[in-house]
């Protein structure tokens, strides 16, 4: 059940745009992006509900495409502060309204 | 506003000793979770609770107990510490089941079993 995100690690110049993708061989009710800095905590960056709304936040914004079961995540004109490892936490159905079953993690790093 | 603080934020035991992590909430949030975080793995949920009373099972419950006697609290126990539960645990609330309500993190507790 846990969704698989890609790719496992990008690293970027400052200034650059990547995607990440999560995608779920689940029926998705939710998809959470959380960002995390090495040995702190888990970030909330922004929710999307099914119906593929697409959300933004500064200059990451990401997509819900529930026919295909998943989510991506933009970051555009990247800066030294997005460098962390982002997750995305899905809620599987109806029934799984709560509870977030997280990705492995995609490893961003933003070099000068 | 301290938000979710977990206690304590290191510790090292011996296989088979004992150990109950503490997180408390300040936000009145109802639904609270335990997470572990392993490399490569990403957050697996351990168990969670939609009210005080209450708890259920998360992806990884075996070889943990919790408890939610109060409304801010959520207790995660180890009865008998084994090698394999090393791990950073993370615990965390939200405000309600809906799905437009974020899921605010402890700030980890880092746990090695030897």
């Amino acid at each position: 059940q846990q969704p698989v995100q890609s790719p496992q690690a990008v690293i970027l110049r400052e200034g650059e745009d990547a995607v990440i993708n999560c995608s779920s061989s689940k029926a998705l009710y939710s998809v959470h992006w959380y960002r995390q800095k090495h040995g702190e905590a888990p970030v909330f960056l922004m929710i999307l509900l099914k119906g593929g709304e697409q959300k933004g936040h500064e200059k990451i914004s990401a997509s819900f495409n529930e026919k295909k079961q998943q989510s991506s995540l933009y970051l555009t004109a990247s800066q030294l502060s997005y460098s962390g490892t982002y997750f995305c936490g899905t809620e599987i159905g109806a029934k799984g309204r709560g509870k977030l079953i997280f990705g492995q993690g995609t490893e961003l790093s933003v070099k000068p | 506003n301290a938000g979710v603080t977990q206690t304590p934020k290191f510790r090292v035991l011996k296989t088979g000793q004992s150990m109950t992590l503490l997180c408390a909430q300040d936000m009145n949030h109802e639904y609270m979770y335990w997470y572990r975080q392993d490399p490569g793995m990403g957050l697996r949920l351990i168990h969670y609770s939609v009210g005080e009373g209450t708890t259920a099972k998360g992806e990884v419950p075996d070889g943990y107990n919790v408890s939610r006697l109060k409304k801010q609290n959520f207790l995660l126990g180890l009865e008998s510490a084994a090698p394999s539960q090393t791990s950073v645990y993370f615990c965390a609330s939200s405000y309600h089941r809906d799905s437009n309500q974020p899921q605010h993190f402890g700030d980890g507790t880092r746990l090695s079993i030897l």
